[in-house]
């Protein structure tokens, strides 16, 4: 059972276009939500996150919106730029009643996004 | 450069070998991670060490047998594996588990091949 799913297995945009990037999540539980990058023959690299108690989270081109009652998040990259091809890994994760984290990850399968010059 | 280093990168191994898989990190972090990805799946927590105690066996085989003999060092020893362990196993570092959320940082991984 999939708790964190990315049904998009790739993307394909262009230069200076929109990325949107999508995430659906099952467990109720999860309270932090973020976002990995991942080039080839590399390890994911974080992104960007946000906590349950917003709706958006901004970072240069980089922005995160949750839509806590849909369980969906959203990663929008504008404007979107060649470097920016890379695999990108939806991740969540609960926190304990004492609100420290666990460290328990569980990850989305990935989506490939290509963005063409 | 993230600071987390991992050897070997690539490894192939028999059914009956043993094995380990050695992850460093340089960061200075108390907790470390071992991740499973097998091709079209996502990657999978296996293991959670914080000031070297586990803290998470997310029900892994014990064929698979973690070790960390301080912050900075992580093991994953392997003995008698199944072609279906055949993934890229990645390993992680963050300051500890005692925030809300600490970031995780990753190694390159090791890609393993079980024949």
């Amino acid at each position: 059972d999939q708790q964190v799913k990315q049904n998009s297995p790739s993307l394909s945009v262009q230069e200076g276009r929109i990325s949107i990037l999508n995430c659906d999540y099952t467990n109720s539980m999860f309270d932090y939500f973020l976002w990995y990058k991942k080039y080839p023959a590399e390890g994911p690299t974080f992104l960007i996150s946000i906590s349950s108690i917003k709706d958006k989270n901004e970072d240069g081109r980089f922005t995160v919106f949750l839509n806590k009652s849909a369980k969906h998040l959203s990663l929008h990259i504008v404007p979107s730029q060649p470097g920016d091809s890379a695999v990108y890994f939806c991740a969540a994760s609960p926190a304990n009643a004492g609100g420290t984290s666990y460290g328990k990850l569980t990850f989305g399968q990935g989506t490939i996004l290509t963005v063409h010059p | 450069e993230t600071g987390v280093t991992q050897t070997p990168r690539h490894l192939v191994m028999g059914m009956t070998n043993k094995k380990s898989l050695k992850c460093e990190q340089h960061l200075g972090h108390n907790a470390m991670y071992w991740y499973k990805q097998s091709a079209k799946k996502p990657l999978e927590l296996m293991f959670v060490y914080n000031f070297k105690e586990q803290t998470e066996n997310n029900s892994v085989p014990s064929r698979f047998s973690p070790e960390c003999p301080n912050s900075s060092h992580l093991f994953l020893h392997l003995h008698t594996l199944q072609p279906e362990d055949s993934a890229l196993y990645l390993c992680a570092s963050s300051q500890d588990l005692g925030a809300y959320w600490n970031e995780q940082f990753f190694g390159p991984g090791t890609r393993l091949t079980v024949l």
